[in-house]
């Protein structure tokens, strides 16, 4: 079954730390994988997408790390700042020969405390 | 100058109403998507569209049909409306395909049913 699974469910720092976000994923083929932040009352926006080849991508403050073999993800997020307070989703795609799938994990709900 | 936009953002209804939900985007972007997000943050994709005909319809009750009159604009209309439809609806676009290409979320639209 295709699933996506973060870790953890919610997080709290103070401000200036830094953190690192989990997604395992059991999704097959795999496509690429994206780190979307959607803050409280928006839409998600895309932080970064990593394909097969890729171990890591940045994006800022913002690095996705990605191990294909034991389909798990990462994002740490460095120097957190106040304005990261956001629900950070890990997204996997699957491509099949006819058709494609995308699935969304729950989110990691991050709060940054001064 | 916004990039997706959706109308109206709060929407509060009585169970069996009918209600539609508009999405417009401004990217030039050939493809627009329907999702749900329900209490537990899960986001699902219910529909896509690629240049006016529906290319995804996951299972979603057939009280929910999509209508895309031009490639901007993709709306959501819902007979019937149950409590089980409570959640935020957002609506997305991109160009070309989902799986190999940037979404673009609108701010969303919360949905709630009395």
């Amino acid at each position: 079954k295709n699933q996506v699974e973060q870790s953890p469910q919610s997080l709290i720092i103070l401000e200036g730390k830094n953190c690192t976000l989990q997604c395992n994923y059991t999704v097959s083929p795999f496509s690429n994988l994206r780190w979307y932040k959607q803050d409280t009352g928006r839409g998600p926006v895309s932080l970064t997408i990593m394909t097969f080849s890729e171990n890591t991508k940045s994006n800022g403050r913002y690095t996705a790390t990605l191990d294909a073999d034991t389909k798990q993800s990462s994002l740490h997020i460095t120097a957190s700042q106040l304005s990261d307070s956001a629900s950070y989703i890990c997204v996997v795609s699957a491509r099949y020969s006819s058709a494609s799938k995308i699935i969304f994990g729950s989110g990691t709900r991050l709060s940054i405390r001064p | 100058d916004t990039a997706v936009s959706q109308t109206p953002k709060y929407l509060v209804t009585q169970m069996g109403n009918d209600k539609s939900i508009k999405c417009e985007q401004n990217l030039g972007h050939d493809t627009m998507y329907w999702y749900k997000q329900d209490s537990k943050k899960f986001l699902k994709i219910m529909f896509s569209y690629n240049n006016k005909e529906l290319i995804i319809n996951e299972t979603v009750p057939n009280r929910f049909s999509p209508k895309s009159p031009d490639k901007a604009h993709l709306n959501l209309h819902i007979n019937s409306l149950e409590l089980g439809d409570s959640a935020v609806y957002f609506c997305a676009s991109s160009q070309g395909s989902l799986v190999s290409n940037e979404q673009f979320f609108g701010p969303g639209t919360r949905l709630t049913v009395l």
